[in-house]
């Protein structure tokens, strides 16, 4: 199994309140990306990043922002949490070589 | 407007036949095409992918087919057994220097006994 590790696994949080989700990877791939999943919509890309520092917008991507200080993490930060956000997110990594990508096994976000 | 598109979100098929997902793009630009499954509470795992330039691609059980002209997609299992029972999401990727994977809305698959 690929080495990508999601943090939390489970988070209740507020409405309006920042929340940070964590994604690290240990196969040093250069793509990561950030996926939701709800019911009817399938995975939406909401951002993805394809080098440290590099990052760029997907499908979904207002009200998120991207980090991505080192090769390993990538940061997903919801400034101002809505109830619309209730979702599980899904992190991925890719290597060029290899087109598939790899998924971590997701984190469950409710905002009340 | 969804680029990658399932139109059933629910498929049934009694063990041991053949089952038929279907997927169709909009996008001109992608290059290849991935076909992944994702059981309840896993993240998605990936299946079998083909590239644009080719029209099939088997492994196993599992084929996937292209038809570049109508933009169409379909994974087949055959034959199809209770294990097989899953959300089976469509993905294609853009070829560029950014490698973009968009997913479509995927099709969960009921094998019944």
């Amino acid at each position: 199994d690929a080495g990508i590790t999601q943090s939390p696994r489970h988070k209740v949080t507020e409405t309006g309140t920042p929340v940070t989700l964590r994604c690290h990877q240990t196969e040093n791939h250069r793509y990561m990306y950030w996926y939701r999943q709800d019911p009817g919509h399938g995975l939406r890309l909401i951002h993805y990043s394809y080098g440290v520092k590099d990052t760029d917008k997907g499908e979904v991507s207002d009200g998120y922002s991207v980090s991505r200080s080192k090769t390993e993490d990538f940061l997903l930060t919801l400034e101002s949490a809505t109830s619309s956000q209730t979702s599980v997110y899904f992190c991925a990594i890719r290597d060029r070589v290899n087109t598939e990508a790899f998924f971590g096994q997701g984190t469950r976000l409710t905002v009340v | 407007d969804q680029q990658v598109k399932q139109n059933s979100p629910s498929l049934s098929v009694q063990e041991g036949r053949i089952s038929i997902l279907n997927c169709d793009y909009t996008n001109s630009m992608f290059d290849y095409f991935l076909w992944y499954k994702k059981y309840p509470a896993e993240g998605p795992t990936f299946l079998i992918s083909i590239s644009s330039i080719k029209d099939k691609n088997e492994d196993g059980r599992f084929t996937v087919f292209l038809n570049k002209s109508a933009k169409h997609l379909s994974l087949h299992i055959v034959p199809s057994q209770p294990g097989d029972s899953a959300v089976y999401f469509c993905a294609a990727r853009v070829e560029t220097s950014y490698d973009k994977v968009i997913f479509g809305p995927g099709t969960s698959l009921s094998v019944i006994p």
